[in-house]
């Protein structure tokens, strides 16, 4: 089954501890990225990568990294959390191209913290 | 740039009766279109999509939606609202080219919620 898949789906962490969300695709897709969810504002766009070792930065960058060392996997890093990343964290993968644009999302990762 | 506005952040229906969630846009480009339905507790799932074909598209569960230039809009609309309708919606514009990270800019959706 076509899919993207993340981990942990629930959080809940301190100011400080790093943590890191997984995100795996098995569509052999070569775009990723990571978007944060809250309240009235939609989805913002974090970062994404567009092939393997290529990524670069969405709207709303700061406090995060990522790394693209595989095509599959696409791990969101916080290296020290705080409040204001309290979110809901999806991550999407799609075909390159003109003519595309579909993102196939993750089911979701809850954060918080404290 | 692009930007997207969805009026009403939350819409009641009684079910059986129609469902419009508005959506317009702004971009420099003729754009890229979607419209993306949130369950609880499951991420986003394409509802429909309009890339400069025809301007009437038809998605998933019934739904479809009218792109309109003159307009800019983009609007999503159900004859007959179900329980299972019941959800949140995003808008979401794309520039068809040149624009850096197949990025999808989201409006803030619309929770639509559907009485007995």
């Amino acid at each position: 089954e076509a899919q993207v898949t993340q981990n942990p789906r629930y959080l809940i962490t301190v100011t400080g501890k790093k943590l890191t969300v997984t995100c795996s695709q098995n569509m052999n897709h070569e775009y990723m990225s990571w978007y944060r969810q809250d309240p009235g504002l939609g989805l913002r766009q974090i970062y994404y990568s567009m092939n393997v070792e290529v990524t670069d930065k969405g709207d709303v960058p700061e406090g995060y990294k990522v790394s693209r060392k595989e095509k599959r996997n696409f791990p969101l890093i916080l290296e020290s959390p705080s409040p204001n990343q309290t979110s809901l964290y999806f991550c999407a993968s799609s075909y390159t191209g003109r003519n595309t644009g579909e993102l196939f999302f993750g089911e979701g990762s809850r954060l918080t913290v404290l | 740039a692009q930007s997207v506005t969805q009026l009403g952040s939350h819409v009641s229906v009684s079910e059986g009766a129609l469902v419009l969630l508005r959506c317009n846009y702004s971009s420099s480009v003729p754009p890229y279109l979607f419209w993306y339905v949130q369950y609880p507790n499951q991420g986003l799932q394409l509802l429909l999509k309009y890339t400069s074909a025809a301007t009437l598209v038809k998605g998933i569960n019934g739904f479809e939606a009218e792109f309109k230039k003159s307009e800019t809009s983009f609007h999503l609309t159900k004859p007959s609202a179900h329980m299972s309708d019941a959800a949140e919606y995003f808008c979401a514009v794309r520039a068809p080219f040149g624009n850096a990270g197949n990025m999808l800019t989201f409006g803030g959706g619309t929770r639509l919620m559907v009485k007995p």
